[in-house]
């Protein structure tokens, strides 16, 4: 039973063009939602995360939205650069799921020079 | 510097034979968590722990089992029982078990039993 869902897995943006990640999620008691960069076979980084009583976080170039009513959160990157390419996970966690994240499949971006 | 450290890079076993893979963190990190993860598929849950000598099983516990006898380390051992232990994993920690912080991952050991 997946909770954290990730239905596009792979997507291709030109460089300098806005790359654009979703994730969407069924369990209502998440409260916290985070982005994470990962390269073949290294462990993944943190790269932004979101409380659900904001709708926005900004970090440079990256940008998480929040739809709590739709469940759903996106991850901008403007611009695109060609470093961005790897695979992008979604995790969540909630009051309920004591300190255990839950995370999505993952969506493998790759950005053309 | 800190961080979270993981051995072997690859391992490799004949199927049968238990494993460990360690799994060492000098960040003070009070909650580590082990995962799987599989070709096409997310980081999965097999274990995680907040504090010594406490663990909780995950989502794919059966196979496994882990100790938590100090702070900064949590060792993953893959029983014979594990039906399919192939996999790259993946150890985490986190600063402060109830607190929500993002998890601190390891490089990752790529384990193949044949």
């Amino acid at each position: 039973d997946q909770q954290v869902k990730q239905n596009s897995p792979s997507l291709s943006v030109q460089e300098g063009r806005i790359s654009i990640l979703n994730c969407d999620y069924t369990n209502s008691m998440f409260d916290y939602f985070l982005w994470y960069k990962k390269y073949p076979a290294e462990g993944p980084t943190f790269l932004i995360s979101i409380s659900s009583i904001k709708d926005k976080n900004e970090d440079g170039r990256f940008t998480v939205f929040l739809n709590k009513s739709a469940k759903h959160l996106s991850l901008h990157i403007v611009p695109s650069q060609p470093g961005d390419s790897a695979v992008y996970f979604c995790a969540a966690r909630g009051e309920n799921t004591g300190n255990q994240f839950y995370f999505g499949t993952g969506t493998s971006l790759t950005v053309i020079p | 510097d800190g961080g979270i450290t993981q051995s072997p890079k690859y391992l490799f076993r004949k199927e049968g034979q238990n494993v460990t893979l360690s799994c060492e963190q000098n960040l003070n990190h009070d909650a580590m968590y082990w995962y799987r993860q599989d070709p096409g598929q997310g980081l999965r849950l097999i274990y995680y722990s907040q504090i010594v000598n406490d663990f909780q099983k995950g989502d794919i516990a059966e196979g496994y089992s882990v100790s938590r006898e100090k702070k900064e380390s949590f060792p993953l051992t893959v029983t014979s029982a594990q039906k399919n232990p192939t996999a790259f994993y993946l150890c985490a920690s986190s600063p402060l078990a109830g607190v929500v912080y993002e998890q601190y991952f390891g490089p990752g050991t790529r384990l193949t039993v044949t």
